[in-house]
């Protein structure tokens, strides 16, 4: 079965300043990864997703996540951090054939102005 | 393209009713479509996973018999919540599968008095 671990409840960073938030997976098989944000009393909002080639993505509104495969991670990055980047931010894996998207317990961002 | 909606966005229901929720993919047909629960501050859980025209299969601890879900067609499937209790608050999304990927519906929340 697949999981995802976001070690980190809740990430503040200094608008301007790179951020970056964890994500951590365990599949069989090849990974196919997600990222999602979700504002207060909103769905989700998809930022990027890994699923073969290139190990850094490039998605959304400037977010970018690096897929390593030997420590299994796929962290969230952004170069410089927004304000209106604050959110909830859930990372999501499933394997490769028809299973539903199993989501980490979220990270919550903070961006500081 | 891939919009997901879902009917109604919020609804407040006395205890021991029943609710209906609608999820509709808008612009593609969707054979698979999944329900997620959220509880404040919480990840998704998933709920079910509903194949047009056949039973959905739910996740180990989810009542089938509370929470009834039909995928009468490739763009509609609906989750009722049978006489609801104040714990069955929470924040429900369902999503629907195309191409190999995961569109999200933007969420009903769902009060019981």
């Amino acid at each position: 079965a697949q999981s995802v671990a976001q070690p980190e409840d809740q990430v503040n960073v200094a608008e301007g300043n790179p951020l970056t938030v964890k994500c951590t997976y365990s599949v069989s098989g090849n990974p196919y990864l997600f990222w999602y944000v979700q504002y207060p009393n909103r769905g989700l909002q998809f930022l990027l997703k890994y699923i073969t080639g290139d190990n850094l993505v490039k998605g959304s509104y400037g977010f970018e996540a690096e897929f390593n495969k030997s420590q299994t991670s796929f962290h969230l990055k952004k170069p410089s951090a927004l304000v209106s980047d604050s959110a909830l931010y859930f990372c999501a894996v499933r394997d490769s054939g028809n299973t539903p998207l199993v989501f980490g317990k979220g990270t919550r961002l903070s961006v500081i102005a | 393209g891939a919009v997901v909606s879902q009917h109604p966005s919020w609804v407040i229901c006395k205890s021991g009713t029943s609710v209906k929720i609608e999820c509709r993919s808008l612009d593609f047909q969707a054979t698979t479509m999944f329900w997620y629960r959220q509880f404040p501050k919480q990840s998704l859980m998933l709920m079910a996973t509903s194949n047009e025209g056949s039973k959905a299969t739910y996740e180990q601890g989810v009542e089938k018999d509370k929470f009834l879900i039909n995928h009468a067609s490739l763009t509609l499937s609906t989750l009722t919540v049978t006489s609801a209790h104040p714990e069955d608050s929470s924040f429900y999304i369902c999503s629907a599968r195309t191409g190999g990927e995961q569109y999200f519906g933007p969420g009903t929340r769902l009060t019981v008095t």
